[in-house]
């Protein structure tokens, strides 16, 4: 079965750090570019970064760029987002998606089931 | 940049059929999208990649019941014999040079 799952979300101070990871199974995860896409509580789906399938490209929404950093470890089938000097508008459900092809400009095809993530003191 | 337009709201009768609507802004009718739903309480789930001339390829395990059209710059999701687990946010997305834009979501309702 085709399955991403995140981890590492939780409760963090402003200013704080947190990296969330995702752990891919049922396809060659090194072959498809991967995204984060996050969801404030009752809010739309906003994405947040991606990584080209061999992660030499990075691309990052400018709401997060020069805080977020992006990454995988394809001998491990994980996908990594390090989110540094967070906000409180950094709270939000964070997503892993999958796209439907290696190319970064595609579908995403495959979602996680979010792990939450609260910026708060 | 291309932008993706949705009504926020929809509601249709059990057993009925309904059509969502996607726009994309002026100048952007060559481009494909896909159409998610998500259930409340639930992660996203991709329903199908849809193209310009109409053409979709839907997701496994996605029901015939769910079908995709286009017309210039409208991209449809069209939902025939709504059941009650059809009732869910939709949200549509596309890609541009380095980016991914989301439309803000349709509700929908089934009566």
């Amino acid at each position: 079965e085709v399955q991403l799952l995140e981890s590492g979300g939780g409760l963090v101070q402003p200013g704080g750090s947190l990296r969330l990871s995702c752990t891919a199974s049922g396809f060659i995860f090194s072959k498809y570019a991967m995204s984060w896409v996050r969801q404030t509580s009752g809010k739309g789906l906003e994405w947040v970064s991606t990584l080209t399938y061999g992660g030499e490209s990075t691309y990052y929404a400018d709401s997060v760029r020069g805080r977020f950093t992006i990454s995988r470890d394809n001998s491990k089938n994980t996908l990594y987002v390090q989110m540094n000097s967070l906000r409180a508008e950094d709270t939000a459900v964070y997503y892993c998606a999958k796209s439907d092809s290696g190319d970064v400009e595609d579908a995403f095809d495959i979602w996680g089931q979010g792990t939450m993530v609260s910026v708060s003191s | 940049q291309v932008v993706l337009t949705q009504s926020p709201s929809a509601s249709a009768s059990l057993g009925a059929s309904v059509k969502l609507t996607c726009t994309l802004s002026s100048g952007h009718s060559d481009y494909a999208i896909a159409w998610h739903q998500q259930q409340p309480e639930k992660g996203p789930r991709y329903l199908m990649k849809l193209y310009s001339d109409g053409s979709h390829r839907k997701g496994d395990g996605i029901p015939d019941r769910f079908s995709g059209s286009s017309s210039g710059t409208e991209r449809y999701l069209t939902i025939s014999s709504l059941q009650s687990e059809d009732e869910a946010h939709y949200y549509c997305q596309t890609w541009d040079t380095d980016i991914q834009i989301f439309g803000g979501g349709t509700k929908l309702t089934v009566l």
